[in-house]
């Protein structure tokens, strides 16, 4: 079975400019959560959806967004890129909303 | 919100050595707590939960024991061998259901080095 996967693997960004992130839930699983890792600290919670629902938010600004498609897949985005937001942004999925979680491989992200 | 604290931040040990790693919540409504281990480059990897309604669970070298009125759960390691290093990081999470929708609230983190 494959795990949870995302692209891309790395991305260089400007100040300024808008990326977009991509999951694809492990087979099965109908929930995705994203996290920012920054160097040296554990994983911050930014989004949750179930079932295409957003069911979480955490304490991130209106630049960053997210949704989830009909097959589950994910998207994150993040407009008006800052320098801080340089970090590995990973998604992680799960069966069921209060499942165990599963990471992917994550995206790292450097903002120039 | 939720905040868990997590001790030590490093931790050095000779082969065969435990480990022990121990963390701290506050929200009294977390009910999950999960471990991850995650080596240099790569995804935080689950190694071992447990949930409020069992104070101790065990696989192989790996154990967790939770202390709900404490509030505080640790993670021992036995027979350490070279490849347990790695950063490993604890984990609480609520109930979905309430404003929390079931997010992990993740420690800062503890560097784990097993030395030959």
């Amino acid at each position: 079975d494959a795990g949870v996967t995302q692209s891309p693997t790395h991305l260089i960004k400007t100040r300024g400019q808008h990326v977009t992130l991509r999951c694809s839930p492990i087979s099965g699983h109908k929930s995705v959560s994203w996290y920012q890792q920054v160097l040296g600290q554990g994983p911050q919670f930014i989004f949750q959806y179930y079932e295409k629902e957003e069911r979480g938010r955490g304490n991130f600004p209106d630049r960053f967004s997210a949704r989830q498609f009909p097959n589950y897949s994910s998207e994150l985005n993040v407009n008006a890129l800052l320098l801080g937001d340089s970090a590995l942004y990973l998604c992680a999925s799960s069966h069921l909303s209060e499942s165990p979680l599963h990471f992917g491989n994550g995206t790292r992200l450097t903002v120039t | 919100g939720e905040n868990v604290e997590q001790h030590p931040s490093t931790l050095s040990v000779q082969e065969g050595d435990s480990a022990v790693i121990k963390c701290t919540y506050s929200d009294s409504a977390s009910n999950y707590f999960p471990w991850y281990k995650q080596e240099l480059g790569k995804r935080p990897q689950l190694i071992i939960d447990i949930r409020s309604n069992v104070g101790e669970k065990k696989d192989q070298r790996i154990a967790v024991t939770l202390n709900k009125t404490a509030k505080h759960f640790s993670l021992h390691i036995t027979e350490t061998q070279p490849e347990d290093s790695a950063v490993y990081f604890c984990a609480a999470r609520a109930a979905a259901g309430g404003t929390s929708y079931g997010k992990l609230t993740f420690g800062q983190g503890t560097i784990l080095t097993v030395h030959p």
